[in-house]
């Protein structure tokens, strides 16, 4: 099937950094990709949808200027977590979906997440 | 809101053991859903769907049944492997909608 590779897979940073995860779809072109965060034991929870070209969109409650999204072309999207605390320590996870020609959606599928560790 | 609430785990089950990971979910309309599978070191995979209502969807011996009338989706195995062990999320999309709401996930470990 589909491949999707995040990296890094995981990162320690200082408080007070900015860390950048790269999502890319290998073999297929995205023309969206979601980014999700998901706390111990708890669920994924969405992030923000990426769309190729233009402003990512971001769920309520999510800080635009925190957590920065851009998708500059059709196989890569990129978060970057700006000024980092130990409270943005979580797993990352994103997903992309095939531009399926014709058709509503098509299968989504996940990277295989970011461990980021904010010390 | 949607939800999707999920049985915790962790699961051990031995070989060969009947699996059954309960999920029921709260939504408007007739959403679509989803049982993913994260395996140690990748990415979630889709495991199977339904659509509507009396659906059945069904992947590598696992078996999952839309049922309206109670909200749920529980996924079953008649039979569990040593491979089989992995996390299990279970999700929905709104109808015509693309984005998923999770489950917490079920860790299924099956000892020989």
């Amino acid at each position: 099937g589909a491949v999707v590779s995040q990296h890094p897979s995981r990162v320690i940073c200082k408080s007070g950094t900015s860390v950048k995860i790269e999502c890319r779809s290998l073999d297929f072109q995205a023309t969206t990709m979601f980014w999700y965060r998901q706390f111990p034991k708890q669920s994924l929870m969405l992030m923000a949808t990426s769309n190729e070209g233009s402003k990512a969109t971001y769920e309520q409650g999510v800080e635009k200027d925190k957590f920065l999204i851009n998708h500059a072309s059709l196989t890569l999207s990129t978060l970057t977590v700006t000024s980092a605390h130990p409270e943005d320590s979580s797993f990352y996870i994103c997903s992309a979906r095939i531009a399926v020609a014709g058709l509503g959606t098509g299968e989504l599928f996940f990277g295989e997440g970011s461990r980021l560790t904010v010390l | 809101g949607n939800s999707v609430t999920q049985m915790e785990g962790p699961v051990t089950l031995s070989e060969e053991a009947f699996l059954t990971i309960n999920c029921t979910y709260t939504a408007t309309g007739y959403p679509s859903l989803f049982w993913y599978v994260q395996y140690p070191g990748e990415g979630l995979q889709l495991l199977l769907k339904a659509t509507k209502a009396d659906d059945k969807g069904s992947n590598k011996g696992f078996e999952a049944t839309y049922r309206k009338e109670t909200t749920s989706f529980h996924l079953e195995k008649g039979s569990v492997q040593v491979s089989d062990s992995a996390v299990y999320f279970c999700a929905l999309a709104p109808f015509g909608n693309e984005k998923l709401t999770f489950g917490t996930g079920t860790r299924l470990t099956i000892i020989p």
